[in-house]
């Protein structure tokens, strides 16, 4: 069975560029998250969707930072613009929705933003 | 708020050695505890879980107990091996038919030594 995908791994912006991730959950999940984990600590929720509604974005920076999850399967994570303290490791994970509060998340590699 | 504290590292171990890493949490309710672990250049996997006090979750020779009394969850290992090494997250959801919420600890690094 096929992980949580994210591309890129890597990209490398100057500031004030817009920058896209995407994500495709593992088949059949319907919870996706996006998380932020900046060097030296945890991941911290962005904002989780429960098929393409998003049931929980009250961590992420509306100002510049922008999801969608269309149709409900592959997700995308925009930042426009971006900043020097936006440079992080960006990880979606999935869930199957099926399970309630507790259950299991399945990360994928994440995407490294460097912006200079 | 919830969160989760756990011991800073990094660790360093010679393979064979007793590991143990603490974490203790704040958290309302009743919290279900997690540890993932994240290999170099790979993405977070949950290692182990326990959703009530005083269960033990284990998995590849890791072990940790829900500890309801001292809000503690500490990862245990009898015999580290070199292929261990990695960074070990702890982390819980809060209480709540809703909540979906990971909180983590800061992550520990541990370097295993042949």
């Amino acid at each position: 069975e096929a992980g949580v995908v994210q591309s890129p791994r890597y990209k490398i912006i100057e500031k004030k560029q817009p920058v896209a991730f995407w994500c495709n959950p593992i088949s059949g999940h319907n919870t996706l998250y996006w998380y932020l984990q900046n060097l030296g600590q945890g991941p911290e929720l962005l904002i989780r969707y429960e098929n393409e509604e998003a049931v929980d974005d009250s961590q992420l920076p509306k100002d510049r930072f922008s999801a969608e999850r269309l149709k409900g399967v592959d997700s995308t994570l925009k930042i426009q613009p971006a900043e020097l303290g936006d440079s992080a490791v960006y990880l979606c994970a999935s869930s199957s929705g099926l399970a309630g509060a507790g259950e299991t998340q399945y990360f994928g590699p994440g995407t490294r933003l460097l912006v200079l | 708020g919830d969160s989760v504290t756990q011991m800073e590292g990094p660790v360093t171990l010679s393979e064979e050695a007793f590991l143990t890493i603490n974490c203790t949490y704040t958290a309302t309710g009743y919290p279900s505890l997690f540890w993932y672990v994240q290999y170099p250049g790979e993405g977070l996997q949950l290692l182990l879980k326990a959703t009530k006090a005083d269960d033990k979750g284990s998995n590849k020779g890791f072990e940790a107990t829900y500890r309801k009394e001292t809000t503690s969850f500490h990862l245990e290992k009898g015999s580290v091996q070199v292929s261990d090494s990695a960074v070990y997250f702890c982390a819980l959801i809060a209480g709540g038919g809703s909540n979906y919420k990971l909180t983590f600890g800061k992550g520990t690094l541990l370097t295993v030594n042949p």
